[in-house]
Formats: structure tokens, C-alpha cells, sequence
């Protein structure tokens, strides 16, 4: 059973930071990877899709890396800005359809 | 259409009785998921549909559940004789091959049970 895990669950920084969040997954045969944002009484957005094949994607100050051997995907986002602040959530698909995820990093970036 | 839209977007209902919940996912995603996020929580798999058929239910949390989706298009959530624990925002999402198979999530549908 494919179990996600993100750390930290909650991260304060200063504006400016580069920063970055973790996700881990139990069981490496998956499909792909997505990480998403989600703000305060939102649905998810899309930030970065990493199919099994690839080692990492990048979208302006966003880059995901996925090391399917070790089980782990980082998301990292240079010099941060206060509109970053949300809950940042992994997904993971696995073979089996479902796509599993992790409980989320909860970021608040100061101004 | 443009993105994934749901329908109610805000549900306020009596308990006992019964709500739909309505998804219309971007055109030709094959691919559509119901998932069930209480207030401060994580996100909760219910059910996942490839085109009409759902191999994989086991998410659905009692047989008070129920989704159906037909034309490989619209979808419905069934929640029969609501419990003040299923007050919650109640995903969708749907993605497909024309779209790199991507998640793209609808606003949600705010169920809050009285």
C-alpha cells in the first residue's frame, strides 16, 4: 500500500529564502509524481508533473526532483515571495489508479 | 470546457437527507476523481473513474456513497441520508493523455451538514 509523506508539515521563512519541501512514498513503482498548491478555502493548482522517466521539472522559480530508488521528490522555490504562502501537497500514481497524497507543508513566507 | 467545474459549490443541508454533487471535468479526460477534505485535513480518496467504469471504489466511506458517471463526461456524487461527518469540500478532479495526464482539480463543493 503506497503511503506518502511530506516533512516538514509547516515551514515559516523570511521573504527571500530559497527553501525546500519534502515528500517521501513507500512503494516505487509509480506512474508519476505531481506537487500542487493549495490556498486557504481553494481548490488544488498544479505546479510541476514528474513522470516516472524524469529526474526533474522546472517552472520559473519551481523545481521538483523525483529519485524513485530512495522513494523521494523534493519541491524547491528560490527566493521566496509572502504570494507563495500556502499548504503545498505531493501526489503520487501508482499503478493501480489511485493517486495517493501526502498531508502537506503548510508555508507561510514573511514579508 | 475551460477547467474542472463542480456544482454545488456551497451545500448546507439538513441531516438525514439526501445531496448530489455535481463534476463536469475538462473535455475528453478520460480520467475523473472524487476525493473528500474535512476541514484542516488532508486530502481523502473516494473514488476514481476510467471513462464510465470505476476499478477502484474502495475509498467510497459506506454504502450511504455513491458516484456514477455517464458519456465519459459529467459525474455525480450520491451521499444518502447526510451525517453531520460528511461535512466536508468534496474534490474533483479529472486529467487525460491530452494533457500530459496532469490533475487538474475543480473548485469544490462545500457540503456542510446541520
Amino acid at each position: 500500500k503506497q503511503e506518502v509523506t511530506q516533512i516538514p508539515a509547516a515551514l515559516s521563512v523570511p521573504e527571500g529564502e530559497n527553501l525546500v519541501l519534502n515528500c517521501s512514498f513507500t512503494d516505487s513503482a509509480i506512474y508519476n509524481l505531481q506537487w500542487f498548491r493549495q490556498d486557504p478555502g481553494k481548490g488544488l493548482t498544479s505546479l510541476l508533473l514528474i513522470q516516472s522517466s524524469q529526474r526533474e521539472q522546472t517552472s520559473g522559480r519551481l523545481n521538483a526532483s523525483l529519485d524513485k530508488s530512495s522513494g523521494r521528490s523534493t519541491l524547491y522555490i528560490a527566493a521566496s515571495q509572502p504570494g507563495d504562502s500556502a499548504t503545498y501537497l505531493c501526489a503520487v500514481k501508482s499503478g493501480g489508479f489511485k493517486t495517493i497524497f501526502g498531508a502537506g507543508t503548510r508555508l507561510f513566507v514573511k514579508a | 470546457g475551460a477547467g474542472v467545474s463542480q456544482s454545488p459549490s456551497n451545500k448546507v443541508t439538513e441531516k438525514g437527507k439526501d445531496v448530489e454533487l455535481r463534476c463536469d471535468p475538462i473535455s475528453g479526460h478520460t480520467a475523473l476523481y472524487w476525493y473528500r477534505q474535512r476541514l484542516g485535513q488532508g486530502l481523502e480518496f473516494l473514488i476514481y473513474f476510467q471513462g464510465n467504469s470505476a476499478p477502484d471504489k474502495s475509498g467510497l466511506p459506506s454504502d450511504r456513497f455513491s458516484a456514477e458517471r455517464t458519456g465519459e463526461s459529467v459525474s455525480t456524487l450520491t451521499i444518502q441520508r447526510t451525517q453531520q461527518e460528511d461535512s466536508a469540500v468534496y474534490l474533483c478532479a479529472s486529467s487525460g493523455e491530452s494533457s500530459g495526464n496532469t490533475i487538474y482539480f475543480g473548485e469544490g463543493s462545500w457540503l456542510t451538514v446541520v
